[in-house]
């Protein structure tokens, strides 16, 4: 399916969790990417990873915690610090020499 | 930091007439700018993509052009078809510079009416 999964595909979490995404990838992809979507916003990246081992904050990191341990695989914590946490989380790969980013089918998470 | 611009956010046309989207970007060293295509529930998948050196490029109904100096680039889609339908994002990153991460513009929903 596109060789990058996301698991779950809905996701309800309930107010002060911590919940965790998961994004995994067979295309041997260096870089990896957390985006979320809200209504007319847009994607607004979250943290991406160019290597294993490393990382870096997008621009609304606030609340949210990554790993990259394993070059295939980058999950996504949504902690109880973001107050706002409902919406469609993206995670993507790109194989840098090839520009484009390859998307996952998002996991849409909702607090309740 | 880049900052992507996209107009207009909703556009409606009739089925066989043309779709002309744009973006607009701030930050001159971004040299690659994709397109992506957005289904209903699904996940962005890229259509074109245009690199800094080249000013258009063609598949088949779908056309992107580049203006550097003006710092905007546009989609065009020729005979639109129901199945055009769809949110369409422009997006622009500087690879090879410092980082190798997209910019966003905030979608596009486009609506061909049969």
């Amino acid at each position: 399916d596109g060789g990058i999964t996301q698991s779950p595909k809905y996701l309800f979490r309930k107010e002060g969790q911590n919940v965790t995404l998961s994004c995994e990838q067979n295309l041997n992809h260096d870089a990896m990417y957390w985006y979320r979507q809200d209504p007319g916003q847009g994607l607004r990246l979250i943290y991406y990873s160019q290597i294993v081992n490393d990382f870096q904050k997008g621009d609304i990191a606030e609340g949210y915690s990554v790993s990259r341990e394993k070059k295939e695989s980058f999950p996504l914590t949504v902690t109880s610090a973001q107050k706002n946490p409902t919406a469609f989380y993206l995670c993507a790969s790109s194989d840098t020499p090839n520009y484009g980013y390859t998307f996952g089918s998002g996991t849409r998470l909702t607090v309740v | 930091g880049e900052n992507v611009e996209q107009h207009p956010s909703t556009l409606s046309v009739q089925e066989g007439d043309s779709a002309v989207i744009k973006c607009t970007y701030s930050d001159s060293a971004s040299n690659y700018f994709p397109w992506y295509k957005q289904e209903l529930g699904k996940r962005p998948q890229l259509i074109i993509d245009i690199r800094s050196n080249v000013g258009e490029k063609k598949d088949q109904r779908i056309a992107v052009t580049l203006n550097k100096t003006a710092k905007h680039f546009s989609l065009h889609i020729t005979e639109t078809q129901p199945e055009d339908s769809a949110v369409y994002f422009c997006a622009a990153s500087d690879y090879g510079g410092a980082t190798n991460k997209l910019i966003f513009g905030t979608g596009t929903l486009l609506a061909v009416q049969p």
